[in-house]
């Protein structure tokens, strides 16, 4: 099956640094998705991004879907931020079945 | 505003006491999803419904069940929990009919403790 690995698996930052979170995926997706998983469990849905670029706020992620990889960046971060953040992509193939990546943990302290 | 509601938050259960886990949505998503995550793990799919058809996954244990008896509601029945049972347990929805896209949207989850 389709492999997701995201990088890096932990990182710490300071209230207002920037970070680059990478995923990466061994086939060909017809849909990518990120979520940022909050300390209680929830997953909130950050971007649907098959392709292109895409921007919310402090927020930004990038698909280079012919390269199978996608980018979230997080500009000045917040403690708020901190969490487990998770891609998870569609195959092109059979039943649009989510799988998620590895997941990247981030802790912002202040 | 829209949502994906599950009840309750937090469940104990003694081992082998079946116990039932509830998932609503009032965004008219005709696919309902159910996944288990344990700790320090990504979410594992364990089946899914589109409309009233269920599909579940190769290595879902006999152990769980699902029921769907309308648009709105799914239901997560675990027939005899094991510790190894012990996770969140995540619902999640999606209208990919309607929508021409499958983006999925999560409801808060369901910590299953089992004593």
């Amino acid at each position: 099956g389709i492999q997701v690995e995201q990088s890096p698996p932990d990182l710490i930052l300071q209230e207002g640094a920037n970070s680059t979170l990478r995923c990466n995926f061994s086939d060909s997706v017809n849909n990518l998705q990120w979520f940022h998983q909050n300390p209680w469990g929830q997953l909130i849905n950050l971007f649907y991004i098959p392709s292109g670029t895409k921007q919310n706020g402090r927020l930004s992620a990038t698909t280079v879907a012919t390269e199978r990889y996608s980018l979230l960046y997080i500009s000045s971060s917040q403690t708020t931020d901190s969490g487990v953040y998770f891609c998870a992509v569609v195959m092109n193939t059979g039943f649009q079945k989510l799988v998620f990546g590895t997941g990247t943990r981030l802790l912002v302290s202040p | 505003d829209a949502m994906v509601i599950q009840n309750p938050r937090y469940q104990v259960t003694q081992f082998g006491k079946p116990v039932t886990l509830s998932c609503s949505q009032t965004l008219n998503h005709n696919v309902m999803y159910w996944y288990q995550q344990k700790s320090s793990q990504a979410p594992k799919l364990l089946f899914h419904y589109y409309d009233k058809d269920f599909n579940n996954e190769a290595d879902t244990p006999d152990n769980f069940q699902s029921r769907r008896p309308n648009t709105s509601f799914c239901f997560l029945d675990i027939r005899s929990p094991g510790l190894g049972d012990a996770a969140m347990y995540l619902c999640a929805t999606s209208s990919p009919r309607d929508r021409g896209i499958d983006e999925q949207f999560f409801g808060p989850g369901t910590r299953l403790t089992v004593l």
